[in-house]
């Protein structure tokens, strides 16, 4: 099984600024890597996918990049929406696996 | 617009059965790889299963290997998973959600909460 960590556990960034969150592979999983976006009470809402392309209606700032086993997610210009749990998942290997989650904090 | 709807979720005794549903509309669902996860109270996520577009492939995490059934009707637009032998850890909200590219998943329904 392809275990996925994120860090930080929990990230405050200022409104403005820019949040970098990062997600790690214990194996290889190409580009084959989503991130997520989870608000309380919400259903999870596809960021990412293929490591770097933006899902539809998914807003400029939100970006991402790397390959193989280490993966960024950047807001680059936080605003006070963007307050969430965020996750990562690899879909390159069965088991499919979710990283333990980011939670973002506005300061 | 994609809409995935669940239903099904209840409060079980340990060792029954459930047996949950996801009515999908606002896309060729038959075209569509599909999947489950779940989310126990205050945890993150964690992949149940997935099934391919055709049902040719089926796939299920380790917890729930040989207790869980995942299936679909393309003629009725609709996913299920067939709990049983539930277990207290199988406590969480259940997923629904639409597989995007390879097994990303694209939409996702509101949950349904199985509680045992």
């Amino acid at each position: 099984e392809i275990v996925m960590t994120q860090s930080p556990a929990t990230l405050s960034v200022s409104p403005g600024e820019r949040a970098t969150l990062s997600c790690r592979a214990s194996f290889s999983v190409s580009t084959n890597l989503g991130w997520y976006q989870q608000k309380p009470g919400q259903a999870p809402r596809l960021l990412i996918y293929g490591a770097s392309t933006r899902a539809t209606g998914i807003p400029a700032r939100f970006s991402g990049s790397g390959s193989g086993t280490e993966f960024t997610l950047t807001i680059s210009s936080l605003q006070s929406d963007d307050s969430a749990n965020y996750y990562c998942q690899q879909y390159n290997n069965w088991p499919l696996t979710f990283g333990g989650g980011t939670k973002v904090e506005i300061k | 617009e994609v809409q995935l709807v669940e239903s099904g979720g209840n409060l079980v005794e340990p060792g029954g059965s459930l047996r949950l549903s996801c009515a999908a509309s606002g896309f060729t669902f038959s075209t569509n790889a599909m999947g489950w996860v779940r989310q126990a109270p205050g945890k993150g996520l964690e992949w149940v299963s997935a099934i391919g577009a055709d049902s040719g492939e089926i796939q299920y995490a380790a917890s729930v290997k040989g207790r869980f059934i995942i299936s679909r009707d393309n003629s009725e637009n609709t996913l299920f998973l067939q709990m049983n032998s539930l277990r207290a850890d199988d406590t969480a909200v259940y997923f629904c959600a639409k597989g995007l590219v390879g097994y990303s998943f694209g939409s996702w329904g509101q949950g349904t909460l199985v509680t045992v």
